[in-house]
């Protein structure tokens, strides 16, 4: 498809196990940003990858989570030894280059903690 | 205080009615403002973006910033049903500061035929 992939839509895991979100961002993209959504916080940034440069982790709520980003194109994000709290929509967005202003959003992925 | 405070509705208007939806926000270093729909279980869609201060008409939407104020605001005109989505608005400080977007809470409308 022409927009931003993620998968899996939906995970159900236990507390303390460790999850992997996969996103697949619209092709020619060099950009690709994760957001967090969940009821009490909105939408939150998480981590922003251009190009070949260093990753701005700045919004990654703990050590705990992490996320790469290989060959330019598909991303990650890992969250380990999850918590309730963790439970929230993941949501990858990509843009042209420095075009920051245009972020086109997948679906998301809903994760729930149990 | 959140950095971008959105009133959250719900916002029920009749079919045709022109809808007001309105940020304010704290960081005088933000300097683009965009406005996203988002349908149930969809991801949010980019409606408009804006550079500084000033208006951009796109169809039946008018995006305006007062950077004075602090203050943001998006019209619809002749509202549809099929408006009806939470709409959130979002601001970055650009080249000069962090890209990544910070979002409001949304607005919840509802247009009812």
């Amino acid at each position: 498809g022409a927009g931003v992939s993620q998968s899996p839509s939906n995970k159900v895991t236990e507390k303390g196990k460790d999850v992997e979100l996969r996103c697949d961002p619209i092709s020619g993209h060099t950009a690709l940003y994760w957001y967090r959504q969940s009821l009490g916080q909105g939408l939150e940034f998480l981590i922003y990858f251009q190009g070949n440069s260093a990753p701005d982790k700045s919004g990654l709520p703990s050590d705990r989570f992490s996320a790469e980003r290989t060959g330019g194109s598909v991303s990650t994000l890992t969250i380990q030894r999850t918590q309730q709290e963790d439970s929230a929509v993941y949501l990858c967005a990509s843009s042209l280059g420095g075009q920051f202003w245009t972020q086109h959003f997948g679906d998301g992925t809903r994760l729930s903690i149990l | 205080q959140k950095e971008v405070e959105q009133d959250p509705g719900p916002l029920s208007v009749p079919e045709g009615a022109i809808v007001s939806l309105n940020c304010t926000y704290s960081n005088s270093a933000f300097q683009y403002f965009m406005w996203y729909r988002q349908y149930s279980r969809k991801g949010p869609e980019l409606l408009m973006y804006t550079y500084s201060s000033g208006n951009k008409e796109d169809g039946r939407f008018t995006a305006q910033v007062d950077k004075s104020s602090k203050y943001i605001s998006l019209f619809i005109r002749d509202s549809q049903p099929s408006d009806s989505a939470t709409y959130l608005c979002a601001m970055s400080e650009g080249d000069t500061g962090r890209r990544a977007l910070t979002f409001g809470s949304g607005t919840r409308l509802q247009v009812q035929p």
